[in-house]
């Protein structure tokens, strides 16, 4: 059982707009960043938002994030066949001393 | 370039202890502000964070797992090397190390490809 809570699927079609959340605590993403991850198949997860809302260089701007009080969410617009992966939110736990990962939620592109 | 790999034996037996290596580049964990992280993945399961540690040698390790885990630097060899012991078949998964882009943060910027570990007698 994760600490951080997101639903495990979703899913759009081509072009839509998708958004994935992601719900914690006040002792994690209510006082400190949150980052998104993406994993495609059979890959090591790749950050895909840092900071709550940066994008590393080479994340298209399709990708964005934001943060409110003990949740989050990691939107994707214009979607495509190549988004298909499972994204995991992530943010440092002050009680727990540690990172805490979301437990992932599965992106269908269909 | 930041590169990062993990290294060791692809099959444990239970109770061992596993020895896991990150061999790194493109970073020094002599320069303030850098680290290592593990990170593991059971075969279909969310990602657990397991252990970062720091250029002073600060440490943190996964609450659940703090017992039977050890993280420690060999900064000369670039290498980064953890420790598991009494290894059980729920250990078995895919075991990455990262380099945190920020310090006591989930932002984890540079990953290995990940080593497969197989518990099993």
């Amino acid at each position: 059982q994760s600490v951080l809570t997101q639903s495990p699927s979703a899913s759009g079609t081509p072009g839509q707009r998708v958004t994935i959340s992601c719900s914690g605590s006040s002792s994690n993403i209510g006082s400190n960043t949150v980052n998104w991850y993406q994993q495609l198949p059979r890959t090591a997860p790749k950050v895909l938002i840092y900071s709550n809302s940066q994008r590393p260089s080479g994340v298209p701007d399709r990708f964005s994030g934001s943060k409110s009080g003990t949740s989050a969410s990691l939107a994707i617009s214009g979607l495509q066949s190549e988004d298909e992966a499972d994204y995991y939110c992530a943010s440092w736990d002050d009680s727990l001393d540690g990172v805490v990962f979301g437990g992932g939620t599965k992106l269908t592109v269909l | 370039q930041i590169t990062l790999k993990e290294s060791g034996p692809t099959l444990v037996k239970p109770t061992q202890t596993l020895t896991l290596t990150c061999s790194f580049s493109g970073f020094s964990l002599n320069t303030r502000g850098m680290g290592v992280a593990w990170i593991r993945q059971p075969p279909g399961k969310a990602l657990e964070w397991l252990t970062v540690i720091y250029w002073n040698d600060d440490k943190r390790y996964r609450p659940s797992l703090k017992s039977r885990l050890t993280i420690a630097r060999d900064t000369s060899e670039n290498q980064v090397v953890l420790k598991m012991t009494n290894m059980d078949p729920v250990d078995t998964g895919t075991y990455y190390c990262a380099l945190p882009g920020d310090l006591w943060s989930g932002h984890l910027d540079h990953w290995g490809q990940g080593t497969l570990v197989t518990v099993s007698s």
